[in-house]
């Protein structure tokens, strides 16, 4: 069935970097934009990138935007988020989700389960 | 960025009808792009709920139902049933900010 799974979350001290890795499965990886979308304990859902199907064009919001990095390996059918520079706000649990379309600003129609970050000194 | 605003909280009797609201701007819903709305259990990832402001994915029982005017959007739950009980988002693109947003979440709750 289709399917996401992340992995690569953990404890880390704010400054310190992280990759986050997402196993797809189920789907032909290579014809879906990919997201990462977080959520803080008990706050509300926030985007933070997304990538092309080819991996050549990526987008971040202000948030992240110079400190973590989207790529993804069609070749293995995985998506990876390289974070740097953390902060104790990057706390969160972040989800892998696929894009459902090729239209613009399409829905997500599939998420990962999700892996927690904690940045905390 | 948080610039889709949603009600914190609905709540009504089961069978019952109720309605979240989702107001944007003219950068995101009122420049054109669509609407999508979420529901997440608790302790779960989020589920697709609603996609292009009205449609229903596979699967989706037709008590949800969404619509767009505007600015805005709304999601309704008719039949209210105690599994609905869930936090709900819905989520667009804005022109500005050049990002996918968020709303900022409603709890539903099921008396």
């Amino acid at each position: 069935q289709v399917q996401l799974v992340e992995s690569g979350g953990g404890v880390v001290q704010p400054g310190e970097s992280l990759r986050l890795s997402c196993a797809a499965s189920g789907f032909i990886f290579s014809t879906h934009a990919m997201h990462w979308v977080r959520q803080a304990p008990g706050k509300g859902l926030e985007w933070v990138a997304i990538i092309s199907r080819d991996g050549s064009i990526s987008y971040y919001p202000d948030s992240v935007k110079g400190r973590f990095s989207i790529s993804r390996d069609n070749s293995k059918d995985t998506l990876y988020l390289q974070m740097s520079s953390l902060r104790p706000e990057d706390t969160a649990v972040y989800f892998c989700a696929r894009e459902k379309t090729t239209k613009r600003a399409d829905a997500i129609d599939i998420w990962g389960q999700g892996t927690m970050v904690t940045v905390s000194s | 960025q948080l610039v889709l605003t949603q009600p914190p909280s609905v709540s009504g009797a089961p069978g019952q009808r109720v309605t979240i609201s989702c107001t944007g701007s003219s950068s995101n819903i009122g420049a054109g792009f669509d609407v999508h709305w979420y529901q997440q259990l608790p302790g779960t990832a989020p589920k697709l709920l609603i996609y292009g402001n009205s449609n229903r994915p596979s699967g989706v029982p037709d008590r949800f139902s969404g619509s767009k005017s505007g600015t805005s959007a709304s999601l309704a739950i008719s039949g209210l049933q105690a599994e609905d009980e869930a936090d709900y988002y819905c989520q667009s693109f804005d022109d500005s900010l050049r990002c996918y947003v968020f709303g900022t979440g409603t709890k539903v709750t099921v008396l």
